[in-house]
This record gives C-alpha cells, sequence and structure tokens, in this order.
C-alpha cells in the first residue's frame, strides 16, 4: 500500500478560487513533500516540509504539516488555469532518505 | 545547468524482449532513482544508486534491475518484458542530502509492450 494517499482523488475548480488538497501517510517522516505534474511529463518539486515545521509558504502555496495526524494539506491560493495539473505528496522516511509516492491529485482550473 | 535526461524518450517492445533505460543525471547529483508510472497504480519506486551502489529498493521482481556508474549515470533493465510492464519510466537525480532529499526529475521513457 502507499506511504502517502491524496484526497480527493480528483479537484475541478474556477479560476481565482483556492484549491486545497490532504495527505495522510502511515509511518514517521524526515520530511514531506509536494510535486507537480504536467501532462506526460516528469515531476517537479513544488515545495518540502520537514518533521519539525508546522506550516510552510512559497508563493501561492501553503503547506501545513500535522504529525500527530499524520497529514499534510497543500493549499494553491488564487488558481489560475496553468495550475491544471496533478499533485502528488511524497514522503521521505528512513536513514537512506527513500521518497514514497502517492498516486496523485488531478487538478483542473477552468478560465 | 543541464537538467535530468532521459533516454530514449518513447521505446515500443514485444513481450519476452529486454529493454534498458539510460539516465544522466544533473552535475554534481550522486543520487538516481527510478519510478514507474501506469494509471492505475501511481508513482511506484523502483530503485535508487547513490555512489554506484543500490541504496533502497521497491517491491519489482528481479526482471528488474539497475545501475549507476563512477560519473553517475544510471541504466536500467527489464528483462522478459511483459503486458504490464507498458509505464512510463521517470529517473530523477538528487543531492540526497539527509532529511532534505529533493528529486528532480527527467521527462521519462514511455515504454510500450506489444
Amino acid at each position: 500500500s502507499q506511504q502517502g494517499e491524496e484526497d480527493p482523488q480528483a479537484l475541478s475548480i474556477q479560476e481565482g478560487e483556492n484549491a486545497t488538497m490532504n495527505c495522510s501517510y502511515k509511518t514517521s517522516i524526515n520530511n514531506l513533500q509536494w510535486y507537480r505534474q504536467n501532462s506526460g511529463r516528469g515531476l517537479v518539486h513544488l515545495i518540502l516540509i520537514r518533521s519539525n515545521e508546522r506550516e510552510k509558504h512559497s508563493g501561492r502555496l501553503r503547506v501545513t504539516l500535522d504529525t500527530s495526524k499524520k497529514s499534510s494539506s497543500l493549499l494553491i491560493t488564487a488558481s489560475r488555469a496553468a495550475d491544471t495539473a496533478s499533485y502528488f505528496c511524497a514522503t521521505e522516511t528512513g536513514a537512506n532518505s527513500k521518497l514514497t509516492f502517492g498516486k496523485g491529485i488531478t487538478l483542473s482550473v477552468r478560465p | 545547468k543541464a537538467g535530468v535526461t532521459q533516454t530514449p524518450r518513447y521505446l515500443i517492445k514485444t513481450r519476452g524482449q529486454q529493454v534498458t533505460l539510460s539516465c544522466s543525471p544533473i552535475s554534481g547529483h550522486r543520487s538516481v532513482s527510478w519510478y514507474q508510472q501506469t494509471p492505475g497504480q501511481g508513482l511506484q519506486f523502483l530503485f535508487e544508486y547513490f555512489s554506484e551502489t543500490q541504496r533502497n529498493k521497491g517491491n519489482f521482481p528481479g526482471r528488474f534491475s539497475g545501475r549507476q556508474f563512477s560519473n553517475s549515470r544510471s541504466e536500467m533493465n527489464v528483462s522478459t518484458l511483459e503486458l504490464g510492464d507498458s509505464a512510463l519510466y521517470l529517473c530523477a537525480s538528487s543531492l540526497s542530502g539527509p532529511g532534505a532529499n529533493v528529486l528532480t526529475f527527467g521527462a521519462g521513457s514511455r515504454l510500450t509492450v506489444l
């Protein structure tokens, strides 16, 4: 089974709205990361939050981490059509820094 | 600087054949990871190499193998191909500092097995 599970599986919103995506995981982590993938391409790293951090911002992105609930949220504010993509959370675990990805969330932003 | 380069980008094979995929990491990155991406299973971790040694391994059969060369370039090989091996194979490199293993991905090699 996946270490990280994203929720919802698919999200469709209007341009200008905020998009919230959630990720839950099972074991203790070194950090949690979010990546974006445009159709048929490789993934692009968005943001990393360490296990001792609770919130992090990067431009229109805001990530929260709740280690007691083993969950994270990615918020994209004022979404744009160009944000249409699949979003993956990835958890880094262990001394060997293994990264495990969830199955991803498909975000569609309607113009 | 140049990104992660994967070759070939597309290939078609038949069942029973074998395939070798290549990955050139970002200069200075010593870790190379491989993932298999399919619509049904998402991103599945295959293995990771660091300084020519396999450091992490996923749950794939022995038909899937890899190696890393002294210049950090990596190859993965799949022998006795099955229809279910059709997928996008993604390679990623990183500096792999502890607790901050941020991956830079290549564009992928799309394998179709007929």
